[in-house]
C-alpha cells in the first residue's frame, strides 16, 4: 500500500520559471491539501479540494494553481517561481467529513533561486 | 479568518522532564486534532478531541480540550529523546468546508540526553 507519495522530493529552480509538484494518492480520498511549511509559520494551507474537478483557495494561494481530473492526483503548479516559495511543501488527504485525521505525503523542499 | 496559535515555539529540556505545548484558537472549534512531525518527516496524526473539556491520554501523553472548546494543551511526562519532534495542534471550525483544518505554528521539542 503505497499511500501517498509526492514527487520530486527535492526540487531546485530558477526565479521566473513554472514548476510542477506532484501528489498520488492510492486510498481514494475524496478530500485532498497542499500545504507550505515555513518555519514560524507552521503548516499554512494554499489550495484543497473535495473531489476530482472541485478545488478552492486556502490561506496562501497566491503565485500557485491546482488542477484535480482524477481522484488520485493533485498537482500543484506555480506559474511563475519566487523566492518566497522556497518553502517544503506537504500534500495531504482525508476521508470526508469533519472526523477523519489527514494523512501526509513525505514532502517535496523546493528551492528558489 | 480563523486562527490558531501555539506557544512555545521552542523548548529545550533535559530527559526525564516535563513538556507542556498550548494551542489558542480564535473561533470556537468543532474539534482539534494534534500531530507530530519528526526531524525530517512528514507530520502525523495524533488524536483528536471533540468533546467540551476532554482528556486523553496515550501513555506518556494527556491532550485536553478546553471547556469553551477554543483552547487545547498537549503534555508529556518524563521526556524521552524519542518525543524529539514538532507538535502541532490543528482545529476545525463548525461548518468548516471539506473539513480544513487551521495549524497552529507548532512547537519545536529538543530532549537532551
Amino acid at each position: 500500500d503505497a499511500g501517498i507519495t509526492q514527487s520530486p522530493r527535492y526540487k531546485i529552480t530558477e526565479t521566473g520559471r513554472q514548476v510542477t509538484l506532484m501528489c498520488h494518492q492510492t486510498w481514494s480520498h475524496s478530500y485532498m491539501f497542499w500545504y507550505r511549511q515555513d518555519l514560524g509559520h507552521g503548516l499554512r494551507l494554499i489550495y484543497y479540494s473535495a473531489a476530482a474537478d472541485i478545488t478552492d483557495k486556502g490561506e496562501v494561494p497566491d503565485g500557485y494553481v491546482v488542477s484535480r481530473s482524477k481522484t488520485e492526483n493533485f498537482p500543484l503548479t506555480l506559474e511563475s517561481a519566487t523566492r518566497s516559495q522556497t518553502s517544503v511543501y506537504f500534500c495531504a488527504s482525508n476521508l470526508p467529513g469533519q472526523g477523519y485525521e489527514q494523512y501526509f505525503g513525505p514532502g517535496t523542499r523546493l528551492t528558489v533561486t | 479568518g480563523q486562527q490558531v496559535m501555539q506557544i512555545p515555539q521552542y523548548q529545550h529540556v533535559q530527559e526525564g522532564e516535563d513538556f507542556t505545548t498550548y494551542c489558542n484558537s480564535s473561533t470556537t472549534l468543532s474539534n482539534i486534532q494534534w500531530y507530530k512531525q519528526r526531524p525530517g518527516g512528514h507530520p502525523v496524526f495524533l488524536i483528536q478531541l471533540v468533546k467540551s473539556g476532554e482528556v486523553k491520554k496515550q501513555k506518556r501523553l494527556t491532550f485536553q480540550f478546553g471547556e469553551a472548546k477554543k483552547n487545547s494543551s498537549l503534555h508529556i511526562t518524563a521526556t524521552q529523546t524519542t518525543d524529539v519532534g514538532t507538535y502541532f495542534c490543528a482545529g476545525r471550525a463548525g461548518g468548516t468546508s471539506y473539513g480544513k483544518l487551521t495549524f497552529g505554528q507548532g512547537t519545536i521539542l529538543t530532549v537532551h540526553p
